[in-house]
């Protein structure tokens, strides 16, 4: 059982250029969530799709956009790089609204320095 | 605006001493959870507190909420090397859309020392 998984687990990117990252989960988890780690600031939410097909805007969105075309699959992408999206990059997934008793569980993160 | 904050940011204890960390928050919510961290790695999660009054233990490390205060504690008793690592609060916002969204404090790094 895989869990949570993010790829890449580290890139580099030039200002201006364009990647997705990708998060793929495998325990049927209806909602999932992408974050940013910086230092001294904790984990903020950038977005979160509450099931295939719909997403929405969390804390920090701006320069970013997702897609949830599969339920397993979660991509944040971003279209112009900027070095203040350097940062460490969380995905999460976790059951629904009525099973709030469990945690959500995250992927081991993507380290993206932007230069 | 959902705000957390967590004190102590920054932690060095001696081993076989106990300490507690301390987790505000800003709004009403009645679910908050906590989560370890260890350096370079994904997130844990070691509690789930859902009501008033809520207490879980594992091990050395023992949680409790206070939601009438807007306040969790994480309680460490007899510290051991091995529970050097940042712990985060996160409260969930719930925003009444059917979401379950958590806004985490800035995480307390603890360091347990011979």
């Amino acid at each position: 059982n895989a869990g949570v998984t993010q790829t890449p687990k580290f890139r580099v990117l030039k200002t201006g250029q364009s990647m997705t990252l990708l998060c793929a989960q495998d325990m049927n988890h209806e909602y999932m969530y992408w974050y940013r780690q910086d230092p001294g600031m904790g984990l903020r939410l950038i977005h979160y799709s509450v099931g295939e097909g719909t997403t929405a805007k969390g804390e920090v969105p701006d320069g970013y956009n997702v897609s949830r075309l599969k339920k397993q699959n979660f991509l944040l992408g971003l279209e112009s790089a900027a070095p203040s999206q350097t940062s460490v990059y969380f995905c999460a997934s976790s059951y629904s609204i009525r099973f709030y008793n469990q945690p959500q569980h995250f992927g081991d993160g993507t380290r993206l320095s932007i230069l | 605006e959902l705000k957390v904050e967590q004190n102590p940011l920054f932690l060095s204890m001696q081993e076989g001493k106990n300490y507690t960390i301390y987790c505000n928050y800003s709004t009403t919510s009645d679910r908050l959870y906590w989560y370890r961290q260890d350096p370079g790695k994904s997130l844990e999660s070691l509690f789930v507190l859902l009501s008033n009054g809520a207490v879980k233990q594992e091990g050395r490390l023992m949680a409790s909420l206070d939601t009438k205060a807007r306040l969790s504690t994480l309680h460490i008793t007899a510290a051991v090397h091995d529970l050097s690592a940042t712990y985060f609060c996160a409260v969930d916002m719930d925003s009444g859309a059917g979401s379950y969204q958590l806004t985490f404090g800035k995480g307390t790094k603890l360091s347990v020392i011979p």
